[in-house]
């Protein structure tokens, strides 16, 4: 199973929803990793999880929650956001961390989270 | 500063015609640098990686990628495309930081 599974691969959400991004691996890897993606540019690193303990946070505003209740999950709580965060958000996971160096990233399809 | 460059916003190609996409990374050292397909609402697939040893790397769906010190590149080549390849095409580069870097993309549209 080399297969990152996220869901919903849809989302709408409004301002004050609480929304949950969920993200599932089974290739026994160690660390994962959160990037949102607007149209037409590249991922941007959000948050690393090493060995279920969050290793970069990269200044991410706090409406943006993760959490990784074991190594084959990841979370993204969702709160208070706002239109400009409607964005494709990728979860990927590698080997180990540091993993983008020397191993390969293996994403998910994405979810397409749309904020009213 | 580190960084990832794809001078190519978009290239068109016609089918069966061959491929070259540019990259270009600095870095202090030499760094690990991955070629990433993403086809539309979907997430993104390695397609090949440079870490040492052979400068020309091998990839999957016949792509391959040749490492040039001296020019500070990373291109992507294949001899002959195909209508499946139209995607987003992403060149990463991993350094002393730990975090993979992307270039801004190019986007392939093959013609018929």
């Amino acid at each position: 199973d080399t297969e990152v599974t996220q869901t919903p691969k849809h989302l709408v959400m409004g301002m004050t929803n609480k929304k949950s991004l969920k993200c599932e691996q089974h290739m026994g890897h160690r660390a994962m990793y959160w990037y949102k993606q607007k149209a037409k540019k590249p991922p941007e690193l959000m948050f690393v999880y090493s060995y279920e303990k969050l290793s970069i946070n990269e200044s991410v505003p706090s409406r943006f929650s993760p959490e990784c209740p074991n190594s084959s999950l990841l979370n993204l709580h969702l709160h208070a956001l706002q239109p400009e965060d409607s964005a494709l958000y990728l979860c990927a996971s590698s080997q180990d961390w540091p993993g983008a160096n020397t191993g390969e990233l293996f994403f998910g399809e994405g979810s397409r989270l749309t904020v009213l | 500063a580190q960084s990832v460059t794809q001078p190519d916003i978009h290239i068109t190609v016609s089918e069966g015609a061959s491929l070259e996409l540019r990259c270009n990374y600095s870095y202090g050292a030499t760094p690990y640098l991955f070629w990433y397909v993403q086809s539309p609402g979907q997430g993104l697939q390695l397609l090949l990686k440079y870490f040492s040893g052979d400068t020309l790397v091998q990839g999957i769906k016949g792509f391959e990628a040749e490492f040039k010190r001296s020019q500070s590149s990373f291109n992507l080549r294949k001899p002959s495309v195909h209508w499946s390849d139209a995607a987003e095409y992403f060149c990463a580069g991993g350094g002393a930081t730990n975090k993979l870097i992307f270039g801004t993309g190019t986007l392939l549209a093959v013609q018929p």
